[in-house]
């Protein structure tokens, strides 16, 4: 079964730290990984987006890495910002000639504290 | 073009009441999906549009639920006879057919049945 997992559930950073959230996937083959960010009461907000020949994509402080053969991805947040404190958002897309799919993870919840 | 538009960003209405949402895509994407997002979750896939034809229906698509997008543009989500169950955060993304990228995401429309 196509499934996406996301560790931590929830997260709490100091201000100006760092912090790493984890995403496993079970999904095969598969397109494109993203990571949306969602902030509370709004649509996702794509950050990355990596093909399966990807390793790594960057996006200012956030910096998404994946890793094909064991099917893990992570996002890395770098001197966390107020801003930052929102749901992190695993996605794996399914090859294009699916009609549809995304297989959505269930989110990370980050609160940054200062 | 502004993306992804929904309207109202919340609808509370009574049990058993009908409710109609609108989204408008971004201009030259064929492709519309509807998702439903509760608390905690990440989003289901409701159904998708190629154009005006409805390609796909989730099973979370009880036959209270029907979709439209009469014109290829806009997309209305109607739910007939709103149960307390309904109450959740629908969201509406477009795409171009063939890409894997460019999946935009509107800022949801909230649902709260009383």
């Amino acid at each position: 079964k196509n499934q996406v997992e996301q560790s931590p559930q929830s997260l709490i950073i100091l201000e100006g730290k760092n912090c790493t959230l984890q995403c496993n996937y079970t999904v095969s083959p598969f397109s494109n990984l993203r990571w949306y960010k969602q902030d509370t009461g709004r649509g996702p907000v794509s950050l990355t987006i990596m093909t399966f020949s990807e390793n790594t994509k960057s996006n200012g402080r956030y910096t998404a890495t994946l890793d094909a053969d064991t099917k893990q991805s992570s996002l890395h947040i770098t001197a966390s910002q107020l801003s930052d404190s929102a749901s992190y958002i695993c996605v794996v897309t399914l090859p294009m000639d699916s009609n549809y799919q995304l297989i959505w993870g269930a989110g990370t919840k980050l609160i940054i504290k200062p | 073009d502004t993306g992804v538009s929904q309207n109202p960003r919340h609808k509370i209405t009574k049990r058993g009441q009908n409710v109609t949402f609108r989204c408008d895509p971004i201009s030259e994407h064929n492709r519309l999906y509807w998702y439903r997002q509760t608390l905690g979750q990440g989003p289901e896939f409701l159904t998708y549009f190629q154009n005006e034809a409805q390609l796909e229906k989730s099973r979370l698509l009880s036959d209270r639920f029907s979709a439209e997008r009469p014109k290829g543009s806009f997309s209305t989500l109607e739910i007939q006879r709103t149960e307390q169950g309904d109450s959740a955060m629908y969201l509406c993304a477009s795409s171009l057919s063939g890409q894997a990228y460019g999946y935009t995401f509107g800022s949801g429309t909230r649902l709260t049945v009383v």
